[in-house]
């Protein structure tokens, strides 16, 4: 199994233009989850996902669009990146439902936005 | 609301000392506990979790943590540290009901000197 793969690994974007952070799993998990890293700030939940076709809103949605038409992908995008979209991006995935469950993490994806 | 507080963003240890690094949370019920660890450049790892039952957890790598009701903690211990221990320690709540979601802390970096 790859567990958690995310791409690009770095990225540098301007300000204004779009892009997509792509995340798959292979261990047929339900639950897929975005979250970003900022210095003080720990791990703040932007999208998640329940299953194929249903995603919802985490704490900082804004700016950044998700979509879920296959268990296996959940991909993020910014839809007009700013400065303030630069950070480190993590997905994560778990196998049922409930915040019992250990959540597996993706290696991040570095975001510059100039 | 929910919160999880590290007080501590940085701590320094020398190889082989002992280890605590603290964790407080605010949630209106026992939730569940977790604690993650990030390595430079990688995701985030589960080292131990708390749902229920005995309130000493041992998790990977000789990691322990202590529920404390009464404190409203779940500090993280090691009994001798290793150099590979150096990395960063994030503890996090899970919702016990309603909608799927952690809640991360800001995190405690570890150095440890040979």
């Amino acid at each position: 199994n790859a567990g958690v793969t995310q791409t690009p690994k770095f990225q540098v974007l301007k300000t204004g233009q779009s892009m997509t952070l792509q995340c798959a799993q292979d261990m047929n998990h339900e639950y897929m989850s975005w979250y970003r890293q900022d210095p003080g700030m720990g791990l703040r939940l932007i999208h998640y996902s329940v299953g194929a076709g249903i995603t919802d809103q985490g704490e900082v949605p804004n700016g950044y669009n998700v979509s879920r038409s296959t268990t296996e992908d959940f991909p993020l995008r910014l839809l007009s990146a700013a400065p303030s979209q630069t950070s480190v991006y993590f997905c994560a995935s778990s196998h049922t439902s409930g915040s019992l469950n250990e959540q597996f993490f993706g290696p991040g994806t570095r975001l510059t936005v100039l | 609301a929910q919160s999880v507080t590290q007080p501590d963003i940085h701590i320094t240890v020398s190889e082989g000392a002992s280890l605590e690094l603290r964790c407080n949370y605010s949630y209106g019920a026992t939730p569940y506990l977790f604690w993650y660890v990030q390595s430079p450049g990688q995701g985030l790892q589960l080292l131990l979790k708390y749902f229920s039952g005995d309130t000493l957890v041992q998790g990977i790598k000789g990691f322990e943590a202590e529920f404390k009701r009464s404190q409203s903690s779940f500090n993280l211990r090691k009994p001798s540290v290793h150099w590979s221990d150096a990395a960063e320690y994030f503890c996090a709540v899970g919702a016990t009901s309603g909608t799927y979601k952690y809640i991360f802390g800001t995190g405690t970096r570890l150095k440890v000197l040979a």
